[in-house]
C-alpha cells in the first residue's frame, strides 16, 4: 500500500496563476480532506469529502475548489493563486466520516506564490 | 471553539534524558485526542489516539496520557531518531466536517 500520495512535492506559482494539487489514496477510505500548515497557525482544514460526489467546506475554504469523482482521488484546485496561499498542503484520509479513527496524511506539497 | 496549546515550543535533550511534552486543550466534548510525529519535509505520522481521561498508551519509548484538560507525551531514554516535531490534535463532538484542531507542535532534538 502506498497510502496517501500527493503530487507535486514542490510548486512555484505567480500571482493569478491556477493549478491543481493531486491527492490519491489506495486504502479505500471514504473520508478525505485537505489541510494547510503555516508557521504559528498549526494545521487548518480547507475542504473535506465524505465520499465520492460529496464535498464540503472546512475552516479556510476561500480561494480553493475541490471535487471527488472517485473514492481514490481528491484534487485541490487554486483558481487564481495569491501570496497568502503560500503554504504546505497536506491531503489526509480516514476510513469513514464520523469515526474516531486517525487521519493518514500524505507527505505534502510545498507551494510558493510570488 | 476547540483550542489546543502545546508546550514547550522546542526541546533539546541529551540521549537518554527523559522528558515530557504538554498538550493543553479546551473542547466542547472530546471525541478523541491524537498525537502525531512529523519529520522535516514529511506529513504527520499517527502515533496514538486517547479517548477518555485516565487512558494511557505506549509505543516503544513514547507514552501518552490524558486528563480532562491536558495530555502528556512522555519520552523515556530518547534516542537521536526520536528527533521530530510532535503534534497534538483534538476532535470535538461538535467539530464540523470531523475537523481536527491542531496545536503548534513541539520540536524535539535529541543529541547523542
Amino acid at each position: 500500500n502506498a497510502g496517501v500520495t500527493q503530487t507535486p512535492k514542490f510548486q512555484v506559482l505567480k500571482t493569478g496563476q491556477s493549478m491543481t494539487l493531486q491527492c490519491a489514496q489506495d486504502m479505500n477510505h471514504e473520508y478525505m480532506s485537505w489541510y494547510r500548515q503555516d508557521p504559528g497557525m498549526g494545521l487548518r482544514l480547507i475542504h473535506y469529502s465524505v465520499g465520492a460526489g460529496i464535498t464540503d467546506q472546512g475552516e479556510v475554504p476561500n480561494g480553493y475548489n475541490v471535487s471527488r469523482s472517485t473514492t481514490e482521488d481528491f484534487p485541490l484546485r487554486l483558481l487564481s493563486a495569491a501570496p497568502s496561499q503560500t503554504s504546505v498542503y497536506f491531503c489526509a484520509s480516514k476510513h469513514r466520516f464520523g469515526y474516531n479513527s486517525p487521519l493518514h496524511f500524505g507527505n505534502g506539497t510545498r507551494l510558493t506564490v510570488t | 471553539e476547540d483550542q489546543v496549546t502545546q508546550s514547550p515550543e522546542a526541546l533539546r535533550l541529551q540521549e537518554g534524558e527523559s522528558s515530557s511534552l504538554n498538550c493543553s486543550y479546551t473542547v466542547s466534548g472530546l471525541r478523541g485526542l491524537f498525537w502525531y510525529r512529523q519529520d522535516p519535509g514529511k506529513g504527520p505520522e499517527f502515533l496514538f489516539t486517547l479517548y477518555s481521561a485516565g487512558e494511557e498508551k505506549e509505543k516503544e519509548r513514547l507514552k501518552a496520557t490524558l486528563t480532562k484538560k491536558e495530555s502528556f507525551l512522555h519520552i523515556t531514554a530518547p534516542k537521536p531518531e526520536d528527533s521530530a516535531t510532535y503534534l497534538c490534535a483534538v476532535q470535538g463532538v461538535k467539530a464540523a466536517g470531523n475537523k481536527l484542531t491542531f496545536g503548534g507542535g513541539t520540536r524535539v532534538l535529541v543529541k547523542p
